[in-house]
């Protein structure tokens, strides 16, 4: 149990453009969704949490209006990253918490790897 | 802030030799810390996990003990299979129960 997918695994768009991923919880309902960024051979970087029927909450330095986040349904999430820019350029990592859980533990999907060229 | 440092990889070894990899954290208060994997290709996976001071956290044949004094949780297992081969990531989760990682250890074992 606990899966969590994302789409698409790969994606190349040209700067300036707009690029859409998904999160999906495959077999639980998860009421708080994460997204990190993991630049190579470095750590995941909270991005910001997303709570279903919410505002998403950035962490400091993350720019809201550049990373859109939607949290519209309890087992989707989306990032849409904004007139994408080559420094965009990353892997993208959700993360979903099953609300049944005691324990309050993240759920990774398999992440994203955004090319702007 | 809060921040998880881990050894700097990759590390390389034969089948059936003993792996540890370092990690040590700066927290205020007492934080639960975790170890995940990542294998080529997917999600980062939970390995093992200690919520308090002296707990041992295993699975799979690894370990790793919450020492507080020494503020760490280094990874260990005393014989690893060419299968191990993965990334790995200490982290902590803070009192808002966020994540913060480690940079990530590549381990590589060889046959």
């Amino acid at each position: 149990g606990a899966v969590v997918s994302q789409h698409p695994s790969w994606v190349i768009c040209k700067s300036g453009t707009s690029v859409k991923i998904e999160c999906r919880s495959l077999d639980f309902q998860a009421t708080t969704m994460f997204w990190y960024r993991q630049f190579p051979k470095q750590s995941l970087m909270l991005m910001a949490t997303s709570n279903e029927g919410s505002k998403a909450t950035y962490e400091q330095g993350v720019e809201k209006d550049k990373f859109l986040i939607n949290h519209a349904s309890l087992t989707l999430s989306t990032l849409t990253v904004t007139s994408a820019h080559p420094e965009d350029s990353s892997f993208y990592i959700c993360s979903a918490r099953d609300p049944r859980d005691i324990a309050y533990e993240q759920y990774f999907g398999p992440g994203t790897r955004l090319t702007v060229t | 802030g809060d921040s998880v440092t881990q050894m700097e990889g990759p590390v390389t070894l034969s089948e059936e030799a003993f792996l540890t990899i370092n990690c040590t954290y700066t927290a205020t208060g007492y934080p639960s810390l975790f170890w995940y994997v990542q294998y080529p290709g997917e999600g980062l996976q939970l390995l093992l996990k200690a919520t308090k001071a002296d707990d041992k956290g295993s699975n799979k044949g690894f370990e790793a003990t919450y020492r507080k004094e020494t503020t760490s949780f280094h990874l260990e297992k005393g014989s690893v299979q060419v299968s191990d081969s993965a990334v790995y990531f200490c982290a902590l989760r803070d009192s808002s129960y966020k994540l913060i990682f480690g940079s990530g250890t590549r381990l590589l074992v060889r046959p």
